[in-house]
């Protein structure tokens, strides 16, 4: 079985900061993927950015990048220039590679605090 | 709608009675999830289905939970004889079918509070 872990129940970083999310993972598998979801007050989970394990390049989507290293089983986020908007929890989460849907195995969130 | 709703937003139960939990989600999607979010666990599939066949978790919490699909597009959450460990905040997520690229859509899920 898979398992996520977010080791950092909290953080806080200033704004226009950068600070980095840390999370690895377990499995046993070669193929899969990886997400970082962002869920606002609002509850609502919105994904912020995936990596294919077989890409050796690491995902970037605007502000946010990751820092995927497939040996160690590590999958770091790093927001750069926070902005008070980006005041949530952020979810780390694994998916496999096989035709069982969407099914997601999710870490235990890190709490990201944005200081003014 | 343009995206998965879940209704109620809130809800409070006495311990030992039913509650069911409701989700519209996208249409055209085809699978669709329930997660249970737990504070500091994270969340963790309570049950899923794709099309018409429902499948439940494996070794996930007991016949208390199940889930109906009456119309491709509405899923209902049911427990049984509620406890108070079941209080969380109740997940649905939709997909259309799968690809290496499809993306799970979620709604704001119902918070449970189990009194």
């Amino acid at each position: 079985a898979q398992t996520v872990t977010q080791s950092q129940p909290e953080m806080s970083v200033q704004e226009a900061e950068t600070v980095t999310l840390s999370c690895t993972y377990d499995t046993s598998e070669s193929d899969y993927y990886l997400f970082w979801y962002k869920q606002p007050p609002s509850r609502q989970m919105i994904l912020v950015i995936r990596q294919e394990a077989y890409k050796q390049q690491n995902a970037t989507e605007n502000r946010f990048s990751v820092n995927f290293q497939k040996a160690a089983k590590s999958f770091s986020l790093k927001i750069s220039d926070s902005q008070l908007g980006d005041a949530a929890m952020y979810f780390c989460a694994y998916r496999t590679d096989n035709n069982a849907g969407n099914m997601l195995t999710f870490g235990g969130g890190t709490r990201l605090m944005v200081k003014p | 709608g343009a995206g998965v709703s879940q209704s109620p937003r809130y809800k409070v139960a006495k311990r030992g009675r039913d509650v069911a939990l409701r989700c519209d989600s996208i249409s055209g999607h085809v699978t669709l999830y329930w997660y249970r979010q737990t504070l500091g666990q994270g969340s963790e599939v309570l049950t899923y289905s794709q099309s018409d066949a429902q499948r439940d978790k494996s070794g996930r919490p007991s016949g208390r939970f199940s889930a109906e699909r009456p119309e491709r597009s509405v899923s209902t959450l049911k427990i049984q004889r509620t406890e108070q460990g079941d209080s969380a905040v109740y997940l649905c997520a939709s997909s259309l079918p799968w690809t290496p690229n499809t993306e799970a859509f979620f709604g704001q899920g119902t918070r449970l509070t189990v009194v």
